[in-house]
């Protein structure tokens, strides 16, 4: 069984571009979450996507950050524009719904912004 | 404060040493306890979950939670050298799915 999958795995931009964060999360997981860990700080959570539905966004910085899924299938997480605070690395996460606790994690992308 | 306080180490401790990872944290709603390891350029890989208080045994893995102190812990029985990783912890309140992150402990067992 093929694990959660995240695109790119780094990303180097400059201030004020565009970045687009890809996750496939593990086949029929419903939930589907997104956290960052900004250097030196712990990871926090951004949100939360029951299928294609955000069920939590209460995470998410500011609206500079745009999260979908839509088709309940990948998720993408865009910021628009990137500012230097928000480099750091990005992670993805997958559970069934069944257990919320068990949340298989991706490699996250590390996220660079100059 | 931080809600959940976690020693970031770093913790370099000898082959075949018990390891005693520690949290603490403030919010008394949490039910939902886990640890995590995660090793370089990896996402966290969950180890232990527990439910309120008490303790849980996994092979060389054991989890213990002391609600009434705030406090749990994780212990590593006979460690080794592939136990070097950064040990996190998390924990969540009752049908909140936003999981509270320690910063991490890194550890390294030194052959």
């Amino acid at each position: 069984e093929a694990g959660v999958t995240q695109f790119p795995s780094h990303s180097v931009i400059e201030k004020g571009q565009t970045v687009t964060l890809r996750c496939d999360p593990i086949s029929g997981h419903d939930n589907l979450y997104w956290y960052r860990r900004v250097m030196g700080k712990e990871i926090k959570f951004l949100l939360h996507f029951v299928k294609e539905s955000k069920q939590d966004e209460s995470g998410m910085p500011n609206n500079r950050f745009l999260a979908e899924r839509t088709g309940g299938t990948y998720s993408t997480l865009k910021v628009q524009p990137a500012e230097l605070e928000d480099s750091g690395v990005y992670f993805c996460a997958s559970t069934p719904g069944h257990r919320p606790d068990t949340q298989y994690f991706g490699p996250g992308t590390r996220l660079t912004v100059l | 404060q931080k809600e959940v306080e976690q020693d970031p180490g770093p913790l370099s401790v000898p082959e075949g040493a018990i390891v005693s990872l520690n949290c603490t944290y403030s919010n008394s709603a949490f039910q939902y306890f886990m640890w995590y390891r995660q090793y370089s350029r990896k996402g966290p890989e969950l180890l232990m979950y527990t439910y309120s208080s008490g303790n849980k045994e996994d092979g060389r893995f054991t989890a213990q939670v002391d609600k009434s102190s705030k406090y749990i812990s994780l212990f590593i029985r006979d460690s080794q050298p592939s136990d070097s990783a950064t040990y996190l912890c998390a924990m969540r309140s009752y049908n909140n799915n936003d999981m509270r992150f320690g910063a991490g402990t890194r550890l390294t067992v030194k052959p």
